[in-house]
Protein backbone atom coordinates (compact mmCIF):
# COMPACT_ATOMS: atom_id res chain seq x y z
CA UNK A 1 0.00 0.00 0.00
CA UNK A 2 1.15 3.35 -0.88
CA UNK A 3 1.91 5.66 2.19
CA UNK A 4 1.60 9.43 2.44
CA UNK A 5 2.69 10.69 5.59
CA UNK A 6 2.66 14.00 7.12
CA UNK A 7 4.30 15.75 10.33
CA UNK A 8 1.25 16.81 12.47
CA UNK A 9 -2.44 16.76 12.21
CA UNK A 10 -2.75 20.21 13.89
CA UNK A 11 -1.11 22.74 13.99
CA UNK A 12 -1.66 26.39 15.79
CA UNK A 13 0.98 29.16 15.25
CA UNK A 14 0.94 32.89 15.26
CA UNK A 15 1.04 35.41 12.50
CA UNK A 16 4.35 35.98 11.15
CA UNK A 17 5.83 32.48 12.49
CA UNK A 18 7.51 30.83 9.98
CA UNK A 19 6.04 27.08 9.43
CA UNK A 20 7.09 23.87 7.61
CA UNK A 21 4.96 21.36 7.21
CA UNK A 22 6.76 18.33 6.10
CA UNK A 23 5.29 14.98 3.67
CA UNK A 24 6.99 11.78 3.24
CA UNK A 25 5.72 9.09 0.73
CA UNK A 26 7.05 5.47 0.63
CA UNK A 27 6.30 4.06 -2.83
CA UNK A 28 9.53 6.14 -4.73
CA UNK A 29 7.02 8.65 -6.87
CA UNK A 30 8.81 11.04 -8.74
CA UNK A 31 5.80 13.34 -8.18
CA UNK A 32 4.40 15.62 -5.34
CA UNK A 33 1.86 17.89 -4.61
CA UNK A 34 0.90 20.15 -1.89
CA UNK A 35 -2.58 21.22 -1.28
CA UNK A 36 -5.04 23.75 0.92
CA UNK A 37 -8.57 22.82 0.76
CA UNK A 38 -10.78 25.13 2.01
CA UNK A 39 -15.01 24.86 2.10
CA UNK A 40 -16.22 26.21 -0.53
CA UNK A 41 -13.13 26.54 -2.62
CA UNK A 42 -12.08 22.93 -3.03
CA UNK A 43 -8.77 21.69 -3.19
CA UNK A 44 -6.61 24.41 -5.17
CA UNK A 45 -2.59 23.74 -5.98
CA UNK A 46 -0.43 25.55 -3.70
CA UNK A 47 3.34 23.96 -5.31
CA UNK A 48 4.42 20.48 -7.08
CA UNK A 49 7.14 18.56 -7.57
CA UNK A 50 7.97 16.16 -10.82
CA UNK A 51 11.14 15.53 -9.69
CA UNK A 52 14.11 15.97 -6.46
CA UNK A 53 14.94 20.11 -6.64
CA UNK A 54 12.49 20.49 -9.39
CA UNK A 55 9.41 22.55 -8.58
CA UNK A 56 7.15 24.10 -10.41
CA UNK A 57 4.10 26.83 -8.47
CA UNK A 58 0.65 25.75 -8.78
CA UNK A 59 -2.40 28.20 -8.68
CA UNK A 60 -1.87 29.94 -5.51
CA UNK A 61 1.96 30.06 -4.69
CA UNK A 62 1.78 33.52 -3.17
CA UNK A 63 3.42 33.58 0.35
CA UNK A 64 4.37 29.53 0.33
CA UNK A 65 7.36 27.87 -0.39
CA UNK A 66 8.96 24.22 -0.90
CA UNK A 67 11.85 22.11 -0.49
CA UNK A 68 12.74 18.72 -2.02
CA UNK A 69 15.87 17.52 -1.45
CA UNK A 70 15.18 14.05 -1.39
CA UNK A 71 13.04 12.26 -3.63
CA UNK A 72 10.43 10.97 -0.93
CA UNK A 73 10.25 14.25 1.23
CA UNK A 74 8.25 17.14 0.26
CA UNK A 75 8.33 20.32 2.34
CA UNK A 76 5.74 23.33 2.60
CA UNK A 77 7.53 26.29 3.82
CA UNK A 78 4.95 29.73 4.85
CA UNK A 79 7.59 32.20 5.68
CA UNK A 80 5.48 34.42 7.79
CA UNK A 81 2.40 32.73 8.70
CA UNK A 82 -0.66 34.97 8.35
CA UNK A 83 -4.25 34.43 9.33
CA UNK A 84 -6.01 33.74 5.89
CA UNK A 85 -3.39 30.99 6.05
CA UNK A 86 -5.34 29.03 8.12
CA UNK A 87 -6.49 26.22 6.44
CA UNK A 88 -6.83 22.35 5.92
CA UNK A 89 -2.99 21.27 3.83
CA UNK A 90 -3.02 18.23 2.13
CA UNK A 91 -0.19 16.40 0.27
CA UNK A 92 -0.02 14.26 -2.39
CA UNK A 93 2.12 11.63 -4.63
CA UNK A 94 2.09 10.31 -7.88
CA UNK A 95 4.00 7.61 -9.84
CA UNK A 96 4.54 10.04 -12.48
CA UNK A 97 4.01 12.81 -14.37
CA UNK A 98 0.59 11.42 -15.88
CA UNK A 99 -2.62 12.62 -14.74
CA UNK A 100 -4.22 9.10 -15.14
CA UNK A 101 -2.18 7.82 -12.57
CA UNK A 102 -3.91 7.89 -9.24
CA UNK A 103 -2.76 10.81 -6.90
CA UNK A 104 -2.68 8.93 -3.15
CA UNK A 105 -3.18 11.87 -0.17
CA UNK A 106 -1.76 12.28 3.32
CA UNK A 107 -4.00 12.61 5.96
CA UNK A 108 -3.78 16.37 6.24
CA UNK A 109 -2.95 19.19 8.66
CA UNK A 110 -5.19 21.46 10.16
CA UNK A 111 -3.35 24.42 10.31
CA UNK A 112 -4.12 27.64 12.72
CA UNK A 113 -2.55 30.63 12.51
CA UNK A 114 -3.19 33.02 15.36
CA UNK B 1 -16.55 30.70 -15.46
CA UNK B 2 -14.93 27.88 -13.38
CA UNK B 3 -12.63 25.22 -14.55
CA UNK B 4 -14.62 22.24 -12.86
CA UNK B 5 -18.17 23.13 -11.82
CA UNK B 6 -20.55 20.77 -9.65
CA UNK B 7 -23.77 20.92 -7.20
CA UNK B 8 -22.62 21.20 -3.94
CA UNK B 9 -25.47 19.39 -2.31
CA UNK B 10 -26.43 18.14 0.02
CA UNK B 11 -28.07 15.21 -1.34
CA UNK B 12 -30.36 13.21 0.99
CA UNK B 13 -30.99 10.23 -0.14
CA UNK B 14 -32.89 7.16 0.85
CA UNK B 15 -30.56 4.06 1.31
CA UNK B 16 -31.34 1.63 -1.92
CA UNK B 17 -32.09 4.25 -4.04
CA UNK B 18 -30.22 5.88 -6.97
CA UNK B 19 -28.42 8.97 -7.23
CA UNK B 20 -26.87 10.76 -9.89
CA UNK B 21 -24.63 13.67 -9.92
CA UNK B 22 -23.09 15.94 -12.96
CA UNK B 23 -19.91 17.75 -13.06
CA UNK B 24 -19.03 20.53 -16.11
CA UNK B 25 -15.42 21.34 -16.97
CA UNK B 26 -14.33 24.03 -18.99
CA UNK B 27 -11.43 23.08 -20.74
CA UNK B 28 -12.01 21.71 -24.05
CA UNK B 29 -8.09 20.06 -24.15
CA UNK B 30 -8.39 17.87 -21.01
CA UNK B 31 -7.73 14.41 -21.80
CA UNK B 32 -8.39 13.11 -17.76
CA UNK B 33 -11.11 12.75 -15.60
CA UNK B 34 -11.81 11.39 -12.20
CA UNK B 35 -13.96 10.98 -9.58
CA UNK B 36 -12.60 11.06 -5.83
CA UNK B 37 -14.75 10.04 -2.78
CA UNK B 38 -13.74 12.05 0.40
CA UNK B 39 -15.10 11.19 3.71
CA UNK B 40 -15.86 13.88 6.63
CA UNK B 41 -12.28 14.87 7.81
CA UNK B 42 -10.39 12.25 5.96
CA UNK B 43 -8.34 12.60 2.69
CA UNK B 44 -9.50 12.30 -1.05
CA UNK B 45 -9.49 9.19 -2.20
CA UNK B 46 -9.35 8.02 -5.87
CA UNK B 47 -13.04 6.67 -6.58
CA UNK B 48 -12.87 5.83 -10.36
CA UNK B 49 -11.35 6.86 -13.43
CA UNK B 50 -14.18 7.86 -16.45
CA UNK B 51 -13.26 6.64 -20.11
CA UNK B 52 -14.69 8.01 -22.99
CA UNK B 53 -16.99 4.55 -23.51
CA UNK B 54 -17.97 5.14 -20.09
CA UNK B 55 -17.24 2.70 -17.36
CA UNK B 56 -18.76 0.49 -14.55
CA UNK B 57 -17.74 -0.74 -10.96
CA UNK B 58 -20.01 -2.66 -8.88
CA UNK B 59 -22.78 -0.32 -8.04
CA UNK B 60 -21.08 2.69 -9.95
CA UNK B 61 -21.42 4.30 -13.03
CA UNK B 62 -19.18 7.10 -14.75
CA UNK B 63 -20.01 8.47 -17.70
CA UNK B 64 -17.93 11.55 -20.11
CA UNK B 65 -19.89 13.23 -22.67
CA UNK B 66 -16.86 15.54 -24.30
CA UNK B 67 -19.52 17.47 -26.74
CA UNK B 68 -20.98 18.68 -23.64
CA UNK B 69 -18.31 18.49 -21.41
CA UNK B 70 -19.87 17.20 -18.85
CA UNK B 71 -19.25 13.91 -16.36
CA UNK B 72 -21.91 11.94 -14.33
CA UNK B 73 -21.48 9.37 -11.82
CA UNK B 74 -24.69 7.03 -11.06
CA UNK B 75 -24.71 5.23 -7.78
CA UNK B 76 -27.35 2.46 -7.71
CA UNK B 77 -28.74 0.74 -4.66
CA UNK B 78 -26.69 3.47 -2.06
CA UNK B 79 -26.02 2.57 0.81
CA UNK B 80 -25.23 4.42 4.47
CA UNK B 81 -21.65 4.21 3.57
CA UNK B 82 -21.64 5.58 0.19
CA UNK B 83 -22.01 8.91 2.44
CA UNK B 84 -19.63 11.13 1.85
CA UNK B 85 -18.50 14.27 -0.78
CA UNK B 86 -17.52 13.45 -4.29
CA UNK B 87 -15.60 15.18 -6.03
CA UNK B 88 -15.39 16.32 -9.73
CA UNK B 89 -11.46 15.76 -11.09
CA UNK B 90 -9.91 16.70 -14.63
CA UNK B 91 -6.51 16.89 -16.18
CA UNK B 92 -4.86 19.79 -17.37
CA UNK B 93 -0.95 20.55 -18.58
CA UNK B 94 1.25 22.76 -16.88
CA UNK B 95 3.65 25.29 -19.22
CA UNK B 96 6.22 22.59 -18.59
CA UNK B 97 3.92 19.67 -20.07
CA UNK B 98 3.75 18.17 -16.56
CA UNK B 99 -0.11 17.56 -15.73
CA UNK B 100 -1.92 18.69 -13.04
CA UNK B 101 -5.58 18.12 -11.60
CA UNK B 102 -8.03 20.60 -11.26
CA UNK B 103 -10.52 19.51 -8.59
CA UNK B 104 -14.08 20.76 -8.12
CA UNK B 105 -15.54 21.62 -4.86
CA UNK B 106 -17.80 18.42 -4.23
CA UNK B 107 -20.70 17.45 -3.76
CA UNK B 108 -22.12 16.18 -0.44
CA UNK B 109 -24.20 13.07 -0.25
CA UNK B 110 -26.02 11.69 3.05
CA UNK B 111 -27.65 8.18 2.46
CA UNK B 112 -30.62 8.10 5.03
CA UNK B 113 -31.56 4.65 7.17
Amino acid sequence: DVKVTQSSRYLVKRTGEKVFLECVQDMDHENMFWYRQDPGLGLRLIYFSYDVKMKEKGDIPEGYSVSREKKERFSLILESASTNQTSMYLCASRPDRVSYNEQFFGPGTRLTVL
Amino acid sequence: RKEVEQDPGPFNVPEGATVAFNCTYSNSASQSFFWYRQDCRKEPKLLMSVYSSGNEDGRFTAQLNRASQYISLLIRDSKLSDSATYLCVVNRESNFGNEKLTFGTGTRLTIIP
